[in-house]
C-alpha cells in the first residue's frame, strides 16, 4: 500500500510569485484535502477535491486553488505569494468525502513553503 | 465561525494515563469526533475516532458524553514516544463544510 507523498519537500519563493505543491493520495483513495499549517499553529483547512471537483471549501481567498486528476493525484496553487503564506502545507486523502461524518484522513509530511 | 478548545499543553511522565479534553459546542448532528498525532515535521496520524459514548482501540480510548459537546482521548501508561501533539477535530458547518482542528495539546512525557 503507497502512502500519501507531497513534494516538493521544502520551497522557497518571493513575494509575489506563484507556487504549485503536488500531492499523490494514497491508493484506493479518491477523495483529498489540503491544510495550511503556521509554526506552532493547526491545520487549517483549505478545501477538499472528490473526482475532480472542489467539494468544500475553507475561509481562504481565490488566489488558493487547486486540481484534482483522474488518477486522484492533486495540485495546490497558489498566486500572488504573501509573507503569510509561509506555512507547511500538509495533503490528506480518505475513502470518501464526508466531511466531519466519519472519514479516515492520511496525511503526506508536507511540503514547507517559506515566502520571502 | 464555532471552533474547538483544548488545553495548549500537558505534561506527564512515563507510564501515567493521560487524559485530554476537547470543547467542540456547536458540533452537528452527523460529525463524528476523530483525534489525531503529529510530530515535528510530520503529518497528522490517525489515533481514534467516535460518535457517542466510549471507543477503545490498542492505543487510546475515547470518551464522549451524551449531550456531545465535549470529548475527552485517554492515553493509558504514555511513554517517552508519545510526545506529541494531539488535535480533535469535528466537522463544523460553515455553509460549504470545513473540518476544523482544534488548537492543539502539546503533550511531553519526561522519565
Amino acid at each position: 500500500e503507497t502512502g500519501v507523498t507531497q513534494s516538493p519537500t521544502h520551497l522557497i519563493k518571493t513575494r509575489g510569485q506563484q507556487v504549485t505543491l503536488r500531492c499523490s493520495s494514497q491508493s484506493g483513495h479518491n477523495t483529498v484535502s489540503w491544510y495550511q499549517q503556521a509554526l506552532g499553529q493547526g491545520p487549517q483547512f483549505i478545501f477538499q477535491y472528490y473526482r475532480e471537483e472542489e467539494n468544500g471549501r475553507g475561509n481562504f481567498p481565490p488566489r488558493f486553488s487547486g486540481l484534482q486528476f483522474p488518477n486522484y493525484s492533486s495540485e495546490l496553487n497558489v498566486n500572488a505569494l504573501e509573507l503569510d503564506d509561509s506555512a507547511l502545507y500538509l495533503c490528506a486523502s480518505s475513502l470518501s468525502p464526508g466531511l466531519g461524518s466519519g472519514e479516515k484522513l492520511f496525511f503526506g509530511s508536507g511540503t514547507q513553503l517559506s515566502v520571502l | 465561525l464555532a471552533k474547538t478548545t483544548q488545553p495548549i499543553s500537558m505534561d506527564s511522565y512515563e507510564g501515567q494515563e493521560v487524559n485530554i479534553t476537547c470543547s467542540h459546542n456547536n458540533i452537528a448532528t452527523n460529525d463524528y469526533i476523530t483525534w489525531y498525532q503529529q510530530f515535528p515535521s510530520q503529518g497528522p496520524r490517525f489515533i481514534i475516532q467516535g460518535y457517542k459514548t466510549k471507543v477503545t482501540n490498542e492505543v487510546a480510548s475515547l470518551f464522549i458524553p451524551a449531550d456531545r459537546k465535549s470529548s475527552t482521548l485517554s492515553l493509558p501508561r504514555v511513554s517517552l514516544s508519545d510526545t506529541a501533539v494531539y488535535y480533535c477535530l469535528v466537522g463544523i458547518y460553515t455553509g460549504r463544510r470545513a473540518l476544523t482542528f482544534g488548537s492543539g495539546t502539546r503533550l511531553q512525557v519526561q522519565p
